[in-house]
């Protein structure tokens, strides 16, 4: 079975833009979930996604939006993009049946904000 | 809200020797579950071991075992027989019960087993 999979790995922007990133999950994962992880603040939660909807959020500022299709792949958008957005950017899916809703991540989408 | 502190940054071992990385956290649920992921350098993030908190029995995988002291808040990770392919950075990350999938991690434990 394929693992989680995100486009691009690598994305280079400058202040002002904004970008979307891509996530597939694991075929038959419906929970997909958005971390954000930078050397200073280590690995941070941005949302979680179920069946279309947002379920969770974490503390970012409206700019930083999500998204799932019904067939379970989600984007994350980033608007006016800022310096300190330059991040590896980590998506994860799960189960949902699974009792500990164990996560598998991707490889990442590193973003550098010039 | 829950915190989950790492307290070694960075931590080396020899091959073949067993080393222990430290978690601790803070949380008022009682329905929760505990995970410590591997991040190899350049490499996607897996999971290592896991383990439920109303479970009184230490979780172990293979080389991989844990010390959960729940009065404590303490859950550690020992690796036995350490390798090369150990070399990685450790995120312990906690989950609450039920439809939850927030995970809060640590800041992490960069591990070097050398030759």
């Amino acid at each position: 079975k394929a693992g989680v999979t995100q486009t691009p790995r690598y994305l280079i922007k400058t202040r002002g833009q904004q970008v979307t990133l891509s996530c597939s999950p694991i075929s038959g994962h419906r929970s997909v979930s958005w971390y954000q992880q930078t050397p200073g603040q280590g690995l941070q939660f941005l949302f979680e996604y179920f069946s279309e909807t947002q379920r969770n959020k974490g503390n970012f500022p409206g700019r930083f939006s999500g998204r799932q299709f019904s067939n379970s792949r989600s984007e994350m958008n980033v608007s006016t993009l800022e310096l300190g957005d330059s991040a590896l950017y980590l998506c994860a899916s799960s189960l949902v049946s699974d009792q500990y809703n164990e996560q598998f991540f991707g490889p990442g989408t590193r973003l550098t904000v010039l | 809200a829950q915190t989950v502190t790492q307290s070694q940054p960075e931590m080396s071992v020899q091959e073949a020797e067993t080393v222990t990385l430290s978690c601790t956290y803070d949380t008022s649920e009682n329905n929760y579950y505990l995970f410590w992921y591997k991040q190899p350098p350049s490499r996607q993030m897996i999971l290592v071991i896991r383990q439920e908190a109303y479970k009184q029995q230490n979780a172990t995988e293979n080389r991989f075992s844990v010390n959960f002291q729940k009065a404590a808040k303490s859950f550690s990770l020992k690796i036995s027989d350490s390798q090369l392919g150990d070399t990685a950075m450790y995120f312990c990350a906690f989950k609450r019960g039920g439809s939850n999938y927030k995970l809060t991690f640590g800041k992490g434990t960069l591990l070097t087993v050398n030759p």
